[in-house]
């Protein structure tokens, strides 16, 4: 039973347009949510996160957006560029148990 | 400095063999971790360590499945008599401990195939 679900496989988005990518959690005891990038064969880089208490950050081009009453988070990257071309994992932690990853969406951008 | 490494970083197996995939994390963190990640799917989480003790297995799939740390740098693997469904890509990933998991640095993975 997934507790944090992507339900887009893949995104194509134009270079310079905004791209969204969308995540869904079902887990309520979740207190922070991470978003890691992943290239083939390198493992998975941290990207941005967000704790509960708030319901938006921001850093550079990315910006995660949390809906807690709709368990939803997105990230939002804008202008998207073609090296963001990636796959997009989702992640959630509630206090010290381990991270839970989506299945992920790969991002495609295409210049 | 040097991330987390791994090695072999791609391995063949028949099906019934025993495999062993190493773990080098970063130099001083205390915390590790290792995740399998099957195709088309996210990484799941198997197993922690803190130092050379480990906190957490609840995530290994079956007895076939074993982890040690023996002084608290690098980790090992191994899968028993493995099976096609233990075809994945096998990462790991260190941190300082108590901190989030945003400050947890994956290595390159090992790729394991199972025939």
């Amino acid at each position: 039973d997934q507790q944090v679900k992507q339900n887009s496989p893949s995104l194509s988005v134009q270079e310079g347009r905004i791209s969204i990518l969308n995540c869904d959690y079902t887990n309520s005891m979740f207190d922070y949510f991470l978003w890691y990038k992943k290239y083939p064969a390198e493992g998975p880089t941290f990207l941005i996160s967000i704790s509960s208490i708030k319901d938006k950050n921001e850093d550079g081009r990315f910006t995660v957006f949390l809906n807690k009453s709709a368990k939803h988070l997105s990230l939002h990257i804008v202008p998207s560029q073609p090296g963001d071309s990636a796959v997009y994992f989702c992640a959630a932690i509630s206090g010290n148990t381990p991270l839970v990853f989506g299945k992920g969406t790969r991002l495609s951008v295409i210049a | 400095g040097a991330g987390v490494s791994q090695s072999p970083r791609y391995k063949v197996a028949k099906r019934g063999q025993d495999v062993a995939l190493r773990c080098d994390p970063i130099s001083g963190h205390v915390s590790l971790f290792w995740y399998q990640q099957a195709l088309g799917q996210g990484p799941e989480f198997l197993t922690y360590f803190q130092n050379e003790a480990q906190l957490d297995k609840s995530g290994l799939p079956s007895d076939r499945f074993f982890a040690e740390r023996p002084e608290g740098s690098v980790s090992t693997l191994k899968i028993q008599r493995t099976q096609q469904e233990d075809s994945a890509v096998y990462l790991c990933a260190s941190n300082l401990p108590g901190l989030r998991g945003d400050t947890q640095y994956f290595g390159p993975g090992t790729r394991l195939t199972v025939l």
